[in-house]
């Protein structure tokens, strides 16, 4: 069982839609991450919070907007994509954002599959 | 910056067969190293992982990693495939200090034939 979950599993929207991505996990950790997976490549960092605030963003376009509610919710809000923003959208957590602290111990979800026509 | 390169994108191999997944790393500081997997239509898990003391890490399915500083290599091995290892390998690393960003490498997607 996954403990990170992601909703909703597929995405189709056009190119003037706005929808939302959704992450949630219920293991108590700090870090929350959004990876960004294409076709045969392998994920992309678009944006880590921690503690409930925005610790990096990976020059991510501003069609892409990340919101952190509480410790246990992370979002992507989504705005005029483009085609090439198609693309599995992975979310993942971590019991801090600090490198000494269980060092590459992130819980992936098993994404959301995104595809903007 | 660190980067990991995975010398193969596709390695098919016969069950029962033994197998190595090739990585190399690059750093000019210390790093820890891993190796995740993910099954078909699912996220990523992590295998095992390399952060200091013994050379030689294992995995709970029988995977087997082993560091080796002087050919910056991470190569990951199984004396003898099942087909459920069919998957997708990833090597990663990230650095001793600061923030734990993770790189991932391109990826080798096993493929046991039975």
């Amino acid at each position: 069982d996954t403990e990170v979950t992601q909703t909703p599993k597929h995405l189709v929207m056009g190119m003037t839609n706005k929808k939302s991505l959704k992450c949630e996990q219920h293991m108590g950790h700090r870090a929350m991450y959004w990876y960004k997976q294409k076709a045969k490549k392998p994920p992309e960092l678009m944006f880590v919070y921690s503690y409930e605030k925005l610790s990096i963003n990976e020059s991510v376009p501003s069609r892409f907007s990340p919101e952190c509610p509480n410790s246990s919710l992370l979002n992507l809000h989504l705005h005029a994509l483009q085609p090439e923003d198609s693309a599995l959208y992975l979310c993942a957590s971590s019991q801090t954002l600090l490198a000494t602290a269980r060092p590459g111990e992130l819980f992936f979800g098993e994404g959301s599959r995104l595809t903007v026509l | 910056a660190q980067s990991v390169t995975q010398l193969d994108s596709q390695v098919p191999v016969f069950e029962e067969a033994p197998v190595e997944l090739r990585c190399n790393y690059s750093s000019s500081v210390s790093v820890y190293l891993f190796w995740y997997v993910q099954y078909p239509n699912q996220g990523l898990q992590l295998l095992l992982k390399y952060l200091s003391g013994s050379t030689l890490v294992e995995s709970i399915n029988g995977f087997e990693a082993e560091f080796n500083k002087s050919q910056t290599s991470f190569h990951l091995r199984k004396p003898s495939v099942h087909i459920s290892d069919t998957a997708e390998y990833f090597c990663a690393v990230s650095g001793f200090w600061g923030y734990q960003k993770v790189t991932f490498g391109i990826g080798t997607k096993l493929q046991v034939i039975p």
